[in-house]
C-alpha cells in the first residue's frame, strides 16, 4: 500500500471510445504527476499539477486531458486514443513538487489496451 | 534521449548472494537521487534515495552508493532473496533551475535463482 490508489486497475477501450483513469492520494500531499510506461522504456513524465494548478504538460496530446478537482485527487481523461497509447499509466505524488529530496510515491498503475 | 542509464538490463544472481546494480547519470549537478523497484504488474515502488551531499546511505539490506566523480550510482542488496526479483531503476534529479524534474533509467532486471 503506496496510499495512491489508481482505478481501473486494467482497461481495454476502443479508439473512439471515451474513458477516464482516477488517482487518489492518502498522504497529505501537494503535488501530483501522470507518467506513461511504456515497454522497455524509461517513465515518461505526462503531466504535473501543483496546489490543483497544472504546472507542467510535456507536449502530451491532446487525446489526454488531465483534471485536478482537488490535492487528493487526479484524473486523466482519454479520448480518441491510438493504439500506441497502450501502454501503463502511472499516478505519482509528492510532498511538493521541486525541491530535493522530495520522494515520489507511484501508485500501482492502470493498464491500458487500446484496441 | 534519456541521461540515466544502466550498465546491465539484467542481473542473474544466485539466492543469498549480494547484487549491486549500476546507474550513470549525466548531469553532474544533480542533486538527488532515488532507487525504485517494480515488481511485475504492479508500480515502482521507493527504496532509498540519497542527495548529493553524502556517497553512501544504508537501509534494511540495501546499500546506496553515489560517485560523484564519476556520475555513478549503485544499488547493493545485501543477502538477496527470490522476492527481491523485480526491475530496479534509478532516477536523478537535476537542480530546480535546470528543471528539477525526476529523470529515469530503463532499468535492470534482477533475477534471483532459488
Amino acid at each position: 500500500e503506496t496510499g495512491v490508489t489508481q482505478t481501473p486497475r486494467h482497461l481495454v477501450m476502443g479508439m473512439t471510445n471515451k474513458k477516464s483513469l482516477k488517482c487518489e492520494q492518502h498522504l497529505g500531499h501537494n503535488a501530483m504527476y501522470w507518467y506513461k510506461q511504456s515497454a522497455k522504456k524509461p517513465l515518461e513524465l505526462m503531466f504535473v499539477y501543483s496546489l490543483e494548478e497544472r504546472v507542467e504538460n510535456n507536449s502530451v496530446p491532446s487525446r489526454f486531458s488531465p483534471e485536478c478537482p482537488n490535492s487528493s485527487h487526479l484524473f486523466l481523461h482519454l479520448h480518441t486514443l491510438q493504439p500506441e497509447d497502450s501502454a501503463l499509466y502511472l499516478c505519482a505524488s509528492s510532498r511538493d513538487r521541486n525541491p530535493s529530496g522530495n520522494t515520489i510515491y507511484f501508485g500501482e498503475g492502470s493498464w491500458l489496451t487500446v484496441v | 534521449g534519456e541521461s540515466v542509464g544502466l550498465h546491465l538490463p539484467t542481473l542473474s544472481v544466485q539466492e543469498g548472494d549480494n547484487s549491486i546494480i549500476n546507474c550513470a547519470y549525466s548531469n553532474s549537478a544533480s542533486d538527488y537521487f532515488i532507487w525504485y523497484k517494480q515488481e511485475s504488474g504492479k508500480g515502482p515502488q521507493f527504496i532509498i534515495d540519497i542527495r548529493s551531499n553524502m556517497d553512501k546511505r544504508q537501509g534494511q539490506r540495501v546499500t546506496v552508493l553515489l560517485n560523484k566523480t564519476v556520475k555513478h550510482l549503485s544499488l547493493q542488496i545485501a543477502a538477496t532473496q527470490p522476492g527481491d526479483s523485480a526491475v530496479y531503476f534509478c532516477a536523478e534529479k537535476p537542480p530546480y533551475n535546470q528543471g528539477g524534474k525526476l529523470i529515469f533509467g530503463q532499468g535492470t532486471e534482477l533475477s534471483v535463482k532459488p
